[in-house]
């Protein structure tokens, strides 16, 4: 199947610094990534549908200044979370649909784990 | 606005038993659903997709099926096994849009 990885697995960062998160589709072009936050025993919520060449689409509710979205090529994208505070460390997951599977099946990437002090 | 709901949040059952897990939706337009599952501190791995044209998907062990119509899909687990033990999540996603709307899952414990 599709493989899809995020780097880095986990950061741990001082408060009003920024991170940059990198997910990446290994065997297959991804003209849509998708950006989730997932919060200690909550579900996954969409934060932002990235597309290859163009600004990406934010949710209601997220701050498109605060969280960066570059999709500059059609196996990566990055998510940069600027002057991070505590209230935004959280688990990022992005997935990415592989263009030629049916279905709109997206594949996940392991997550990264943003803890800011 | 969509809202997937899955009962129970938690379950722990002995080895070998076989469960049902329930996924409810609010919106019955959808395009397709998905159940993944979960383990902790990690990303997602598909387990099953079910078009919203079709009532069930099998994989191994796992059986999901979809009523449309009522809103509600169930994730079969047979003679489940200690490995088993993970969170699902059920997720949906709408006609004509790619977002996947997920529930908050189910912990499945699996004693030995």
């Amino acid at each position: 199947g599709a493989v899809v990885s995020q780097h880095p697995s986990w950061v741990i960062c001082k408060s009003g610094t920024s991170v940059k998160i990198e997910c990446r589709s290994l065997d297959f072009q991804a003209t849509t990534m998708f950006w989730y936050r997932q919060f200690p025993k909550q579900s996954l919520m969409l934060m932002a549908t990235s597309n290859e060449g163009s600004k990406a689409t934010y949710e209601q509710g997220v701050e498109k200044d605060k969280f960066l979205i570059n999709h500059a090529s059609l196996t990566l994208s990055t998510l940069t979370v600027t002057s991070a505070h505590p209230e935004d460390s959280s688990f990022y997951i992005c997935s990415a649909r592989d263009p030629f599977q049916v279905y709109n099946e997206q594949f996940f990437g392991p997550g990264t784990r943003l803890t800011v002090l | 606005k969509q809202e997937v709901t899955q009962i129970p949040a938690a379950l722990s059952v002995p080895e070998g038993e076989n469960l049902v897990l329930n996924c409810s939706f609010t919106d019955s337009a959808i395009y397709n659903l998905q159940w993944f599952r979960q383990d902790p501190g990690k990303g997602l791995t598909s387990l099953l997709l079910i078009q919203s044209s079709q009532r069930e998907q099998t994989s191994g062990r796992l059986n999901a099926s979809l009523d449309k119509s009522s809103g509600r899909s169930t994730l079969y687990i047979a003679a489940s096994q200690p490995g088993d033990s993970a969170t699902y999540l059920c997720a949906v996603s709408q006609g004509g849009s790619e977002k996947l709307v997920f529930g908050k899952g189910t912990k499945l414990t699996v004693n030995p």
